[in-house]
């Protein structure tokens, strides 16, 4: 079975400087990794994923994750905050489970700009 | 196109009252999700559907029913409402494929009293 780790609860950063969200991942085959994000009182919206077609991801928003096999990891940056990025985060991990897509989530991480 | 609606937003309900929520997609999808997201948790499935007609339990179905009469709309019931099921729930649809994103509903904050 698959599962993710989100090593952080939560991450504080200063507007204009680089983001860094970790995710790792437990995974028995190529999985399909998302990351989404909520703002507060929010849906969660996809910001990008990951279908091995390419190892550098770049979703939305200036956004990017790079997937990598040898350390189980999918972590999510940003060169630049900005004070619209404040919100929670969400690694996901998909995986065909009793003929549905059973999507894994992380404990999330909370993302706090300080101006 | 509206994507994922849920009905209603907000919910305060007594213990043991009873209620539905409503889950509406315009994108002719499969399948379909009712998540409860809990603080520090992520997002737990407590029922899916894979088309209409279908559904099946997920992570934590206890206390919650659903039903799949048309493609478009997947219903999440709470017979007996508990203090344990204040939660915000989120209704999710996808097209069948392994990489393919879900779509998220705005959310039902629900709280029982």
């Amino acid at each position: 079975a698959q599962s993710v780790t989100q090593l952080d609860s939560h991450v504080s950063v200063s507007e204009g400087t680089p983001v860094l969200l970790r995710c790792n991942y437990s995974s028995s085959y190529s999985p399909s990794l998302f990351w989404y994000v909520q703002h507060p009182n929010k849906g969660l919206q996809l910001l990008l994923k990951y279908t091995s077609a390419a190892t550098l991801v770049k979703g939305i928003n200036g956004f990017e994750a790079e997937f990598k096999k040898s350390e189980t990891s999918f972590h999510l940056t940003k060169p630049s905050a900005h004070m619209s990025d404040a919100a929670e985060y969400f690694c996901v991990v998909s995986e065909r489970r009793g003929g549905y897509n059973k999507l894994i989530f992380g404990a999330g991480t909370r993302l706090a700009v300080h101006p | 196109n509206a994507g994922v609606t849920q009905t209603p937003k907000f919910r305060v309900l007594k213990t043991g009252q009873s209620m539905t929520l409503l889950c509406a997609q315009d994108m002719n999808h499969e399948y379909m999700y009712w998540y409860r997201q809990d603080p520090g948790m992520g997002l737990r499935l407590i029922h899916y559907s894979v088309g209409e007609g279908t559904t099946a339990k997920g992570e934590v179905p206890d206390g919650y029913n659903v039903s799949r009469l048309k493609k478009q709309n997947f219903l999440l019931g709470l017979e007996s409402a508990a203090p344990s099921q204040t939660s915000v729930y989120f209704c999710a649809s996808s097209y069948t494929g392994l990489n393919t994103e879900a779509f998220f509903g705005q959310g039902t904050r629900l709280t029982v009293v």
